[in-house]
């Protein structure tokens, strides 16, 4: 079956460090997005990407934070100066047109320090 | 976003069936009723949605009451591996839809 692959499952970082944490999508899928879940709380939406472009994004997604398709498989979340509570697990998944289904990823666990 | 109202935990014993229920009164016509479960250490799994009609998958069945105020997640016999937390998310019908998640029903199961 298809899958969502995150990399790397785990990493941790300094305070003020950028990170980038790395998706390939299902190949055939359109959307993708990206969800937060700090530990012990539910799972948060992000930021949605269709067509090379944010198609939607939380309150949550502000300007340290950036996505970015830079070719035809990856799908990329960077976080530019990286605060305490970003520490979480970020998820990734990715749904195909037509499809109402969404694949999630097994999740990078950011930690900060 | 329309919300929903579910349990914060049920119990169920193994290979007996589990009725998980969602309360979404505020559901428009064009949302899709969604379950998702997230297993401990994982990421949430697409388990089952419908609109109108009673749904069966290989994983589950989804019933959903005729004026769509409430639906059931049924797990025909529950095993261990099924002891996750367990999501009732309306999504509107447009592609690309975001998903939000509440608490959700954390499910255990008993040997």
């Amino acid at each position: 079956e298809p899958e969502v692959t995150q990399t790397p499952s785990h990493q941790v970082t300094q305070m003020g460090q950028e990170v980038i944490l790395r998706c390939v999508p299902i190949s055939n899928h359109l959307y993708f997005y990206w969800y937060r879940q700090i530990l012990g709380q539910k799972v948060e939406f992000l930021v949605s990407f269709y067509n090379n472009e944010i198609s939607e994004k939380s309150e949550i997604f502000d300007d340290q934070f950036s996505v970015e398709r830079p070719d035809g498989s990856n799908f990329t979340l960077k976080i530019r100066s990286t605060k305490l509570e970003d520490s979480a697990m970020y998820f990734c998944a990715s749904s195909g047109w037509g499809s109402v289904s969404y694949t999630f990823g097994s999740g990078t666990r950011l930690t900060v320090v | 976003d329309a919300k929903t109202t579910q349990p914060n935990s049920m119990e169920s014993n193994e290979e007996e069936p589990v009725h998980l229920p969602c309360n979404h009164s505020t559901i428009s016509g064009t949302d899709y009723i969604h379950w998702y479960r997230q297993l401990p250490s994982q990421g949430p799994e697409y388990v089952i949605h419908g609109l109108t009609s009673n749904v069966n998958n290989r994983m589950a069945s989804l019933a959903i009451a005729e004026d769509r105020k409430s639906s059931t997640l049924i797990l025909h016999r529950a095993t261990l591996r099924d002891a996750a937390v367990y999501y009732c998310i309306l999504v509107y019908y447009n592609q690309g839809g975001k998903l939000i998640f509440g608490q959700g029903t954390e499910l255990s199961v008993k040997p």
